[in-house]
């Protein structure tokens, strides 16, 4: 596609119960990037995939959030057991390759509200 | 000391106006560096690539200062829609990770 796509793009899900995220990047993008934004924060770095190389997963916050890569291309990121505080926009991004001066760009996030 | 730090801001201004805004990394390794604007609500978007000293882009300059480590974002004759939170996202050397400061706030009022 021309961009990075994600679905859903919103979604209000109940304490307990598990969310699935997706993300198609760009065609191409061998570099996949997931960050969360909580209202009025920065961005926190998830989880980074390169090609079919190990993800880095240093930024996942617990146990709970887990990630995969199909194919080289689209992206899951799963959130088990939700709580609260994991209300937040998700942001996938996509880069050609990696390393400086490689521009990543993003999807339009998908909103999670956990109540 | 944070990777990444930058005023919140928010900044206010009125139409036309010259405003800058600095941003300082830690890591003296940083190779390239990236200003986004983020709407609100709105996904990160690309504003501009610096590599070397400095670029420009209309009107908008940014200038990168590695002996004391920031760089800055000069915005001129600022219009309306202007108004955003800009962010400093520096590339640290040996990582393929780039790091996103919280954002300087910009509000350009008539």
């Amino acid at each position: 596609g021309a961009g990075v796509s994600q679905s859903p793009s919103n979604k209000v899900t109940e304490k307990g119960k598990d969310v699935e995220l997706r993300c198609d990047p760009i065609s191409g993008h061998t570099a996949l990037y997931w960050y969360r934004q909580s209202l009025g924060q920065g961005l926190e770095f998830l989880i980074y995939f390169q090609g079919n190389s190990a993800p880095d997963k240093s930024g996942l916050p617990s146990d709970r959030f887990s990630a995969e890569r199909t194919g080289g291309s689209v992206s899951t990121l799963t959130i088990q057991r939700t709580q609260q505080e994991d209300s937040a926009v998700y942001l996938c991004a996509s880069s050609f390759a990696t390393g400086a001066g490689n521009t990543i760009y993003f999807g339009e996030g998908s909103w999670l509200t956990v109540v | 000391r944070k990777e990444v730090e930058q005023d919140p801001g928010p900044f206010n201004v009125p139409e036309g106006a010259t405003v800058a805004f600095n941003c300082t990394y830690s890591n003296s390794a940083s190779q390239s560096f990236f200003w986004y604007r983020q709407d609100c609500r709105k996904e990160p978007k690309l504003l501009m690539s610096v590599y070397s000293s400095g670029n420009e882009d209309g009107r908008f300059t940014a200038q990168l200062n590695r002996a004391s480590q920031y760089i800055s974002l000069l915005i001129r004759d600022s219009k309306l829609s202007d108004s955003a939170t800009y962010l400093c996202v520096p590339y640290p050397g040996g990582s393929y990770i780039p790091t996103f400061g919280r954002g300087t706030s910009l509000i350009v009022h008539p």
